[in-house]
């Protein structure tokens, strides 16, 4: 089954412990983006890489790091979460045609006390 | 201004009726467009992408838009209480493949 599988789904987390969201996607897709979403605010992009080694910052990427290493992977770190990342994330992917819109993974919800 | 928006509702439709959407948007340059779909606590799925001056049909689904006034909207026919759900409006950018989303309208199909 085409996906994209994020890890893990639920996550609670002390500020300052570094973490690390998973994404992986098995469609061959060149491209792949984070986005979070909040309240009021909708989906804001994090970062989205247009082919391995490529990355570039999205709207909101304070605090945040990726990396694509795999054209399969491309996992989300946070160095030293704080309370304001606290939200639901999702990672999508799409052909180089992004034309066709992205496919999203099922979320992961992140919560910093 | 920002750059892709949308009234947040909730827009209430009785079932069988039909819903209208709208969405605007700011970037002139802007390639595509799309619907999606989510319900509470999931992701967001495609139901619908637009590329060319005018509407699109697809099922219960059609798709409107207007270049010139920057303009998308979404018709929704024979809602189903089903069709509960925040609806949102995406726009590719021109410039660096960015695809940018509105902050969604809530519809609720009620009985």
């Amino acid at each position: 089954e085409a996906q994209v599988t994020q890890n893990p789904r639920y996550l609670i987390t002390v500020t300052g412990k570094k973490l690390t969201v998973t994404c992986s996607q098995n469609m061959n897709h060149e491209y792949m983006s984070w986005y979070r979403q909040d309240p009021g605010l909708g989906l804001r992009q994090i970062y989205y890489s247009m082919n391995v080694e490529v990355t570039d910052k999205g709207d909101v990427p304070e605090g945040y790091k990726v990396s694509r290493k795999e054209k399969r992977n491309f996992p989300l770190i946070l160095e030293s979460p704080s309370p304001n990342q606290t939200s639901l994330y999702f990672c999508a992917s799409s052909p180089r045609d992004i034309l066709y819109g992205y496919t999203f993974g099922s979320g992961t919800r992140l919560t910093v006390v | 201004q920002k750059e892709v928006e949308q009234n947040s509702g909730p827009l209430s439709v009785p079932e069988g009726a039909i819903a209208s959407l709208n969405c605007t948007y700011s970037d002139r340059g802007s390639q595509s467009f799309f619907w999606y779909r989510q319900y509470s606590g999931k992701s967001p799925e495609l139901i619908m992408s637009i590329y060319s001056n005018g509407d699109k049909e697809d099922g219960r689904f059609t798709a409107q838009l207007n270049r010139a006034s920057q303009y998308i909207s979404l018709l929704i026919r024979d809602s189903k209480l089903s069709d509960s759900a925040t609806y949102l409006c995406a726009v590719l950018q021109a410039a660096g493949n960015k695809l940018t989303f509105g902050g969604g309208t809530r519809v609720l199909v009620k009985p």
